[in-house]
């Protein structure tokens, strides 16, 4: 079964950090371009970076200002972001997903993981 | 940043009404443009891909037209189980952007 599962996700304070988790299973990471998207409480989609198939680029949406680092590990079909300086606006419901061949839609996602940045 | 914009931001309908949903880019994103589904407390699901292609499993009531800056979301026939959110989301360009949503409401 194609799935995807993240974790890591917490309670942090302000100023703090946390490396949330994805691990791939039924596909490879590698055969795809991996993206993390976020979700606010009650509010709508923001789509957070992505990482390409073979790993060489990596994007970020504006508002991440070099806080955010999105990394994979092939050898464990993982996908990473690191988080950090958080404030209470990242706190949300962050997803992972695969972009679908050639068209990079998101066809699969996990459940999610959440973080609440609050002192 | 490519902005996309969604309308109306909720709308409610009957079980059987033809409901279209509207989605407007900043600049044209060519007929790279997504729809998602989404229902309380759950992932989002994708429902058309390439702006009109149905994704694999996703009723035929629902399709999707339109390129350039312009695109629109159809559901024929709704029925109990589409009532939810709406969100549409370019893959034209990076950084890509999602539209704020459109919720779909029991009238």
């Amino acid at each position: 079964e194609v799935q995807l599962v993240e974790s890591g996700g917490a309670v942090v304070q302000p100023g703090g950090s946390l490396r949330l988790s994805c691990v791939a299973s039924g596909f490879r990471i590698d055969d795809y371009t991996m993206h993390w998207v976020r979700q606010p409480p009650g509010k709508g989609l923001e789509w957070v970076s992505a990482i390409t198939w073979d790993g060489k680029k990596t994007h970020y949406a504006d508002f991440m200002r070099g806080r955010f680092t999105v990394s994979k590990d092939s050898g464990k079909n993982s996908l990473f972001l690191q988080v950090n300086s958080l404030s209470p606006d990242d706190t949300a419901l962050y997803y992972c997903a695969r972009g679908i061949l050639g068209y990079d839609s998101l066809d699969v996602w996990g459940q999610g993981t959440p973080v609440t940045v609050s002192s | 940043d490519i902005q996309m914009t969604q309308s109306p931001p909720s709308v409610s309908a009957n079980v059987g009404d033809r409901l279209t949903l509207t989605c407007r880019a900043s600049q044209s994103v060519s007929n790279h443009l997504t729809w998602f589904q989404q229902k309380p407390g759950k992932a989002p699901q994708l429902l058309v891909y390439s702006a009109s292609t149905l994704q694999s499993g996703v009723p035929s009531r629902f399709s999707g037209s339109g390129s350039g800056t312009d695109f629109t979301l159809t559901i024929n026939s709704l029925q109990p189980e589409d009532f939810a959110t709406y969100f549409c989301q370019q893959t034209h360009a990076m950084p890509r952007t999602f539209g704020q949503g459109t919720k779909v409401e029991i009238k």
